[in-house]
């Protein structure tokens, strides 16, 4: 079982370029988010999905896509990469009931 | 948005010591949930209360869902070296929310051996 899988791990992109994250999760969770982490901000959100075909933006959701085709799958797109951009990934999951999120070991993007 | 207050930012303590940190919140949260994030990984849930007043322990973690809903406490006993890390809290609603977790900014724990 290896919960939330994120790659890549690390990632270095020239401003204007365009990239897409991966997240995938085997918990037949129906809820997946992305966040992104930056030192003394916590955790923000990107954009979140409550299942297969279904989209909404979070907090911070500019200059991001995503599309969720399947259950397992979540990726997240970088459109025209910026240096504010540059920051931690976070995928998460959950299933219906209340509850925590499992999190990914995140992607780390620099973009220069 | 919500917007929570966690403190305090970090801490610097013996190993052995207690340590308690908390969050609070201008609205109420229908779940509150804690995590731990080390170097290089993603945070990890360490505990979650789903009604007001609860007290849930968890080894030697133990965490409190303020009566008001507006706050929620997190406190380790005797600790140790592994417990550093930064603690997150998260408040949680559903509706319109679906769900989604609002963070804390974390208080960053160092324990000296």
């Amino acid at each position: 079982n290896a919960g939330v899988t994120q790659t890549p791990k690390f990632q270095v992109l020239k401003t204007g370029q365009s990239m897409t994250l991966q997240c995938a999760q085997d918990m037949n969770h129906e809820y997946m988010s992305w966040y992104r982490q930056d030192p003394g901000m916590g955790l923000r959100l990107i954009h979140y999905s409550v299942g297969a075909g279904i989209t909404d933006q979070g907090e911070v959701p500019n200059g991001y896509n995503v599309s969720r085709s399947t259950t397992e799958d979540f990726p997240l797109r970088l459109l025209s990469a910026a240096p504010s951009q540059t920051s931690v990934y976070f995928c998460a999951s959950r299933n219906k009931a209340p509850g925590g999120y499992t999190f990914g070991s995140g992607t780390r993007l620099t973009v220069v | 948005g919500q917007q929570l207050n966690q403190s305090p930012q970090s801490m610097f303590i013996q190993e052995g010591e207690d340590v308690s940190m908390n969050c609070t919140s201008s609205s109420i949260f229908n779940t509150w949930l804690w995590y731990k994030q080390e170097p290089g990984e993603g945070p990890v849930l360490l505990i979650a209360l789903y009604k007001a007043g609860e007290l849930t322990s968890n080894g030697r973690l133990t965490a409190q869902f303020g009566i008001t809903r507006k706050d929620s406490f997190l406190n380790i006993s005797a600790s140790i070296p592994s417990d550093v890390g930064i603690y997150f809290c998260a408040g949680q609603n559903y509706g319109g929310s679906q769900g989604n977790l609002i963070f804390g900014k974390g208080t960053k724990l160092s324990v000296k051996p």
